[in-house]
């Protein structure tokens, strides 16, 4: 069973200060996303990588996936109170369902 | 165009009890999947749904069970209740193409089972 490990697991920063996130693994990713949920909602897909490298950019976010895939991170600039939630990243092999990592849970303080 | 939206919203539920919860899709998706969601951590999947059929299975007992209606909509069923089924269950619903390719899903907001 592929395990997903997300670090940090809380993080509480002041709005306007930047931010990294990651999502490891011990095994290869076929593809990747990363959703927000925000408390009483379901997550939010927010994008989806599958190339080893590629970086995608999402107005203030920028998410990267590593070379061998089996990392990657989610790099907030200039956090706004907005960014608060669960952010999870998840990942699946061909042909078996989605795993879920247990998420990063930040705060942005006005 | 309605999202994904599941009912009820809360339930409170004793033990050994059963629970139906159910799941309606985004319009245009064929595929729903069930997901447990315990406090502070990520969703574990549950199992899927297509064609009226499960096609995958998380590591859940038999005492989760599912069906899909015609239309796509599915429910949820838990018998024999205990209390470490409380949590947020999640319904997400697809494509079925979309499956082969990165799999995108759209999550509903989930209902909140408590267990006492």
């Amino acid at each position: 069973t592929q395990l997903l490990e997300q670090s940090p697991q809380f993080l509480s920063i002041q709005e306007g200060e930047n931010l990294t996130v990651y999502c490891n693994s011990s095994s290869v990713f076929s593809s990747l996303q990363w959703y927000r949920q925000e408390p009483g909602e379901g997550p939010v897909l927010l994008v989806t990588v599958v190339t080893g490298g590629e970086v995608k950019k999402l107005k203030r976010l920028t998410f990267q996936f590593g070379d061998a895939r089996k990392d990657s991170s989610l790099h907030i600039t200039a956090a706004q109170p907005g960014d608060t939630g669960l952010y999870l990243c998840a990942s699946r092999r061909i042909g078996q369902n989605f795993v879920f990592g247990p998420g990063t849970r930040l705060s942005v303080l006005p | 165009d309605a999202g994904v939206t599941q009912s009820p919203t809360h339930l409170i539920k004793t033990r050994g009890q059963q629970v139906t919860l159910r799941c309606s899709p985004k319009s245009g998706h064929d595929t729903v999947s069930w997901y447990q969601q315990a406090l502070g951590q990520g969703p574990q999947f549950i199992f899927q749904y297509y064609e009226e059929e499960e096609r995958q299975r998380g590591n859940f007992p038999d005492r989760f069970s599912g069906h899909q209606f015609p239309n796509y909509s599915s429910e949820l069923n838990v018998n024999a209740l205990l209390l470490g089924d409380s949590a947020l269950y999640l319904c997400a619903s697809s494509n079925r193409t979309s499956v082969l390719i990165s799999y995108e899903q759209y999550f509903g907001p989930g209902t909140r089972l408590t267990v006492t």
